[in-house]
């Protein structure tokens, strides 16, 4: 079965520093890649998502996530974070097919002014 | 876009009751919803697959009889908590897939339903 992993459960950062989460997924065959947030009281939004081409995929709000594949990860960036991107990012695998997304358990994310 | 809905976004029942949580696809028709759980500091854990029409397929692990989905119509699924106890509280979130798009696609997320139990 597939597994995700997130490395970071907490980051704290303060505003304009830069981000970097990991998410690494054991399944070996085709995969989509996913990054959701869920910012504070609201549901989970799409972020940014890859399925084939360019590894190095752009998102909403300045986000970007390369996909390598030697090294089964998905990592996501920001070079500058801002206050508003308080949340709770999770990274999601899916093979192909008709199958559900698999999380990973989240990395809560505090920027601090 | 597409948007899904869930009501109520959270309730209240005393141990032993029944809950039912709606989860309504708004301007899309979905043939596929599924129910996920979240825990404090943990992952969302998939409980189950619903697909209109038919039975929903259950994750190792969930009791079907007490989780009971029920996928009518290609806008609306309804997980109902049965005999809810306090450790079913939890915070359930169902995501939908329209359509005729299968495979590599985008799932839309409700907002989620807390549910506590008493």
């Amino acid at each position: 079965a597939q597994s995700v992993s997130q490395h970071n459960h907490h980051v704290i950062l303060s505003e304009a520093a830069s981000l970097e989460l990991g998410c690494n997924y054991s399944y070996g065959g085709t995969v989509n890649l996913f990054w959701y947030v869920q910012y504070p009281g609201q549901h989970l939004q799409l972020l940014l998502k890859y399925f084939s081409g360019d590894p190095l995929v752009k998102g909403i709000k300045g986000f970007e996530a390369e996909f390598i594949k030697s090294k089964f990860s998905f990592n996501l960036r920001k070079p500058s974070v801002q206050w508003s991107d308080t949340a709770e990012y999770f990274c999601a695998v899916k093979d192909s097919g008709n199958t559900p997304l698999v999380f990973g358990k989240g990395t809560r994310l505090s920027v601090i002014a | 876009g597409a948007v899904v809905s869930q009501h109520p976004s959270w309730v209240i029942c005393k141990s032993g009751t029944s809950v039912k949580i709606e989860c309504r696809s708004l301007d899309f028709q979905a043939t596929t919803m599924f129910w996920y759980r979240q825990f404090p500091k943990k992952s969302l854990m998939l409980m189950a697959t619903s697909n209109e029409g038919s039975k929903a397929t259950y994750e190792q692990g969930v009791e079907k009889d007490k989780f009971l989905i029920n996928h009518a119509s290609l806008t609306l699924s309804t997980l109902t908590v049965t005999s809810a106890h306090p450790e079913d509280s939890s915070f359930y979130i169902c995501s939908a897939r329209a359509h005729g798009d299968t495979g590599a696609n985008v799932l839309t997320f409700g907002a989620g339903s807390r549910l506590t139990v008493l």
